[in-house]
C-alpha cells in the first residue's frame, strides 16, 4: 500500500507568488517524521524542512513551511514567494520506525515549474 | 549543513562486470546509512540500510548477492553491485544519518551497464 502520496505530478506557479506542494501519508506508527526534499536537475537531494509526529507548532525554515494536519494525515510543504532556481523535483517522505531501527521512504514527487 | 560524498559520481561498465560504489560522510560520524535507486523520473526506492558493524538489512525485492554493502566504519559505506547487467544501470544514492532525525544525502552516482 502506498505510504507516501504525492498527488501532484506537475505544478506551475508564477515567480514571487506562493505554491503548496500536497502530501499525505499513511502509518500506524505513533511516533513518525516528515521530511520534504528538493532534488534539482543535477541529482541531489536538499533537505527542506522536518516535522515531527508530536511537534505542535508547523515546522518553518526561511521561505518553506509544512502545514501538519496530522488528523487529515498530510504535510504539504507551502513555498512562499517563488524564485526561479525554486524550480526542481520535490520529494515528500517520512520516516518509521524508532531509533533502534527506522527507515525513509519517498513519495513519487511533484516536479514544480516556477515561471518568470 | 553535514556532507556527505559519493564516488564515483558515473561510471560506465561492461556487463558482467562488478562496480564498487563509496558513500563518505564528511564532517560527522554516520550512525546510519542508506542506500536508494532511482530510475529516471522516478521516486526514490530504499534498497537497503546499514548499520556499522553489522549485516545490511535489505528492503523486500532487493538481492543481498547482487548489491553486497559493507558498512567498515562510522563515516564510509560501500555499495558493490555484483556481475552487473543493463537492467542495474540506475542512479544509485546514498544517505547518511548522525543522531536525530535529518538524513544526508550524497550528490549521487549514475551507474550505466552495456
Amino acid at each position: 500500500a502506498q505510504k507516501i502520496t504525492q498527488t501532484q505530478p506537475g505544478m506551475f506557479v508564477q515567480e514571487k507568488e506562493a505554491v503548496t506542494l500536497d502530501c499525505t501519508y499513511d502509518t500506524s506508527d505513533q511516533s513518525y517524521g516528515l521530511f520534504w526534499y528538493k532534488q534539482p536537475s543535477s541529482g541531489e537531494m536538499i533537505f527542506l524542512i522536518y516535522q515531527g509526529s508530536y511537534d505542535e507548532q508547523n515546522a518553518t525554515e526561511g521561505r518553506y513551511s509544512l502545514n501538519f494536519q496530522k488528523a487529515r494525515k498530510s504535510a504539504n510543504l507551502v513555498i512562499s514567494a517563488s524564485q526561479l532556481g525554486d524550480s526542481a523535483m520535490y520529494f515528500c517522505a517520512m520516516r518509521e520506525g524508532n531509533t533502534g531501527g527506522f527507515k525513509t521512504i519517498f513519495g513519487a514527487g511533484t516536479r514544480l515549474f516556477v515561471k518568470a | 549543513g553535514a556532507v556527505v560524498s559519493q564516488h564515483p559520481s558515473r561510471v560506465i561498465c561492461k556487463s558482467g562486470t562488478s562496480v564498487k560504489i563509496e558513500c563518505r560522510s564528511l564532517d560527522f560520524q554516520a550512525t546510519t546509512m542508506f542506500w536508494y535507486r532511482q530510475f529516471p523520473k522516478k521516486s526514490l526506492m530504499l534498497m537497503a540500510t546499514s548499520n556499522e558493524g553489522s549485516k545490511a538489512t535489505y528492503e523486500q525485492g532487493v538481492e543481498k548477492d547482487k548489491f553486497l554493502i559493507n558498512h567498515a566504519s562510522l563515516t564510509l559505506s560501500t555499495l558493490t553491485v555484483t556481475s552487473a547487467h543493463p537492467e542495474d544501470s540506475s542512479f544509485y544514492i546514498c544517505s547518511a544519518r548522525e543522531i536525530g532525525e535529518t538524513q544526508y544525502f550524497g550528490p549521487g552516482t549514475r551507474l550505466l551497464v552495456l
